[in-house]
């Protein structure tokens, strides 16, 4: 079957530091990729996704991620952190290639951001 | 722009009892998801639907049954509930099931918690 890891449970960071989330998958046949984010209390919001084309695709609030094929990896950047992304963000991935169109998410990985 | 509706937003329940979630995707998208979030869980897969006939089944057990109805909306019917059954339960819709088109955009979930 497969899955999904993101490799950090909890992340910390200070305000204008550098993101770097990790996101592999196991699935080795045609997948479309996803992140969502989770604010506290709320439900998930898609920050950005990849079909096909360019492996490096932008999100909604200078979110980026880039898809490494070889590597099985879509890790999520984001240059500078603001407090506002203190966040839960979950990688997910589709199977559309063996009709499977049910979002298999990673465990997630808590961002808090300090002031 | 209108979003996914989920009613009632909390429920609260007896073990052994049941209860009915429901959900109105966004217009025009023809396909609905139920994913399960426990308590610092990720969300789990239960059950889609597409043009009205369930397409895939996940983790999704035998007390629970869902349906799609002509107007596109979905309802999760959940007997004998038991403690195990509080969680957050999701809906999302895509519009369009196929391999380019296949982004889910959730709803804001019911919060179920059986006593």
């Amino acid at each position: 079957a497969q899955s999904v890891s993101q490799h950090n449970h909890h992340v910390i960071l200070s305000e204008a530091a550098s993101l770097e989330l990790g996101c592999n998958y196991s699935y080795g046949g045609t997948v479309n990729l996803f992140w969502y984010v989770q604010y506290p209390g709320q439900h998930l919001q898609l920050l950005l996704k990849y079909f096909s084309g360019d492996p490096l695709v932008k999100g909604i609030k200078g979110f980026e991620a880039e898809f490494i094929k070889s590597k099985f990896s879509f890790n999520l950047r984001k240059p500078s952190v603001q407090w506002s992304d203190t966040a839960e963000y979950f990688c997910a991935v589709t199977h559309p290639g063996a009709g499977s169109y049910q979002l298999t998410f990673g465990k997630g990985t808590k961002l808090s951001v300090i002031p | 722009a209108a979003g996914v509706i989920q009613s009632p937003r909390h429920l609260i329940k007896e073990k052994r009892e049941t209860a009915t979630l429901k959900c109105y995707p966004i217009p025009r998208h023809d396909t609905v998801y139920w994913y399960q979030q426990g308590p610092g869980q990720d969300p789990q897969f239960l059950i889609s639907f597409y043009e009205k006939m369930q397409s895939d089944k996940g983790s999704i057990p035998d007390r629970f049954s869902a349906q799609q109805f002509s107007d596109y909306h979905s309802e999760l019917n959940m007997s004998s509930l038991e403690l195990g059954d509080s969680a957050l339960y999701f809906c999302a819709s895509s519009p369009l099931r196929g391999p380019s088109t296949d982004t889910q955009y959730f709803g804001p979930g019911t919060r179920l918690t059986v006593l």
